[in-house]
This record gives C-alpha cells, structure tokens and sequence, in this order.
C-alpha cells in the first residue's frame, strides 16, 4: 500500500527565507507526483506536476524535485512571502486512477 | 465554466438523512474524482470516472455512498442514512485523461457537510 509521509507537518518563517517542504512515499512505481496548495476553506490548486521520467519542474519561485529511486520529493520555495502562507500537499498517482496524498505541511509566511 | 463547480458550498444535514453533492467539471474534462477530506487528515480517494469507462469505486467506504456521472459531465455524490462520521468537506476534481502527460488535476472549493 502506497503511504506518503510529508515532514515537517508545520513550519513557520520570516518573510524572505527560502525554504524546503520534503515528500517522502513509500512505493518508487509512481506515474507522477503533483504538489498542491490548499487555502483556508479553498479547494486545491495545483502547483507543479512531475512526470515519474522527470527530475524536476520549476514555476517561477517554485521548484520541485524527485527522486523515484529513493521516494522523495521536495518543493523549494525562494524568496518566501506572506502570500505563500497555505497548506502544501503532495501527491502520487501509484496503481490505478487514484492520487495518494501526504497529509500536507502548513506554511505561514510572517511579514 | 472557467473552473470545478460544487454545490452546495455547505449542508448541514441531520443523522439519517439523504444528501446529494453535485460537481460541475471544466468542459472538456473526462476524468473526474470525489476526494474526502476530513477535520486534520489527508484526502481521502473516493471514486474516479473517466469517460465512459467503469469508475473505480474503490475508495467509498460504505454501500450508503455512490456517484454517477450524467452525461460524461455532471456527477452526483449521493450519501444516504448519513452519520456523523460522514461530516466532512467532499472535493471534486477534473482533468484531462491520464496518459496525455498533462493530467493536472483542478479541484473545486468543495462541499462542506455537518450532519447533526
């Protein structure tokens, strides 16, 4: 069974701080792997999607890594602003149709 | 229109009774999932359609919830005799097929559910 982990489950840091969020999963025969950004009481957005023969994707400030071999994953954020205050999710789509998800880091960003 | 649509965006509902969660899809969107996300968990796979195909309901967690999709567009999460537990927030999500290399998937604001 496929388990996502994402550590740390909170972090909280000084406007202009670039920073790390870590995704780690258990079963390396993933499809992709999709990080996410959920505001309070929003639905999802989709940040970054990395094809499984893809090491990484970038999107402005944005910057997804993987490591399938391993089963990690990162998102760096550069330059960190109060806006990026959100939960950040990631997800692999393992087997089938479904997406696994980790249980989310929450960011707060403070001016 | 422009993103995922649900209704209704709350439903506080009483123990037992039926409720049904629509979800509106981006056009042009065959693939759609209902995800579960409850108070301090992670999301929670619920059922996928894609086109015409058998969905996969793998994920619903008891014979009082079932999906359809009209259509290829509409879909309908039912939940009947709810319990507490069932209170939730339901997230509906779309995207192009899998295997097209662009399967990002668009959520909606999603639907929060109290049952009393």
């Amino acid at each position: 069974k496929q388990e996502v982990t994402q550590i740390p489950a909170a972090l909280s840091v000084p406007e202009g701080e670039n920073l790390v969020l870590n995704c780690s999963f258990t079963d390396s025969a993933i499809y992709n792997l999709q990080w996410f950004r959920q505001d309070p009481g929003k639905g999802l957005t989709s940040l970054l999607l990395i094809q499984s023969s893809q090491r990484e994707q970038t999107s402005g400030r944005l910057n997804a890594s993987l490591d399938k071999s391993s089963g990690r994953s990162t998102l760096y954020i550069a330059a960190s602003q109060p806006g990026d205050s959100a939960t950040y999710l990631c997800a692999v789509r393992h087997h089938g149709n479904k997406l696994v998800f980790g249980a989310g880091t929450i960011l707060r960003v403070k001016s | 229109g422009a993103g995922v649509s649900q209704s209704p965006s709350n439903k506080v509902t009483e123990k037992g009774k039926d409720v049904e969660l629509r979800c509106d899809p981006i056009s042009g969107h065959t693939a759609l999932y209902w995800y579960r996300q409850s108070l301090g968990q992670g999301l929670e796979f619920l059922i996928y359609f894609q086109g015409n195909s058998a969905p996969d309901k793998s994920g619903l967690p008891s014979d009082r919830f079932s999906a359809e999709r009209t259509g290829g567009s509409v879909s309908t999460l039912t939940i009947q005799r709810t319990q507490q537990e069932d209170s939730a927030v339901y997230l509906c999500a779309s995207s192009l097929p899998s295997g097209q290399g662009n399967e990002k998937l668009f959520f909606g604001s999603g639907t929060q559910l109290s049952v009393l």
